[in-house]
């Protein structure tokens, strides 16, 4: 069935720095999601992308739709310390229900002030 | 206020005990869902709805029961708690694919 791979699984970094994350899928997907949970909340949609290479900024977050469909990548600039969270990305399940989305595992992000 | 509410918020159950977790959306969503989320499992979805009256098992439905009588609400039931059923559980609701939004938790202990 449909898997999306994220890496890294975490990362710890010093406030000020980029981050790069990536998601990748052996099947094609025709959109992706991003979303971003902080401690004790739920997952919230940051960026949506919905065509091959597409790319699109949510202030200091930058997503891409890979131009193979399979991957996509959010990298974020200068990260402060409200940045701390999982990062999930998401695509249609192509294999079940209409409406239903498949996760990857999350990238954890930790930032040291 | 708009939005999907889920409660309690915390839970602490015995083992053997039937609970059940309440979630609330008011935007007449069509589709609604149930996850738990645990270290290293990410989300897995438990059981989901396309509309009121019909439901459908996710990855992992079992010791789980839902029903979705009306639209704006589809409570899931713990028939018989289990420690393995210790988790945080979130409902979410949406129109399509193009995106969820969940509710803010609940997070279950089962003892």
């Amino acid at each position: 069935g449909q898997q999306l791979n994220q890496s890294p699984q975490s990362m710890f970094i010093q406030e000020g720095e980029d981050v790069s994350m990536n998601c990748t899928s052996s099947s094609i997907f025709n959109t992706w999601l991003w979303y971003k949970q902080d401690p004790g909340e739920g997952p919230v949609l940051l960026i949506a992308l919905y065509k091959a290479g597409e790319l699109t900024s949510n202030g200091r977050l930058t997503a891409q739709f890979g131009i193979t469909r399979k991957d996509s990548f959010l990298n974020i600039s200068a990260s402060i310390p409200s940045d701390v969270g999982i990062y999930f990305c998401a695509g249609p399940d192509y294999g079940g229900s209409q409406g239903n989305l498949i996760f990857g595992k999350g990238t954890k992000l930790s930032v040291k002030p | 206020d708009a939005g999907i509410t889920q409660s309690p918020r915390y839970k602490i159950t015995e083992t053997g005990r039937q609970v059940t977790l309440m979630c609330h959306q008011t935007w007449s969503h069509s589709y609604m869902f149930w996850y738990r989320q645990d270290l290293g499992h990410g989300l897995r979805l438990i059981y989901y709805s396309a509309a009121a009256d019909i439901t459908d098992k996710g990855e992992v439905p079992d010791g789980y029961v839902v029903s979705r009588s009306k639209t704006e609400n589809f409570p899931l039931t713990l028939e018989s708690a289990t420690r393995s059923q210790t988790s945080v559980y979130f409902c979410a609701s949406s129109e399509s694919s193009r995106g969820y939004t969940f509710g803010s938790g609940t997070r279950l202990t089962v003892v």
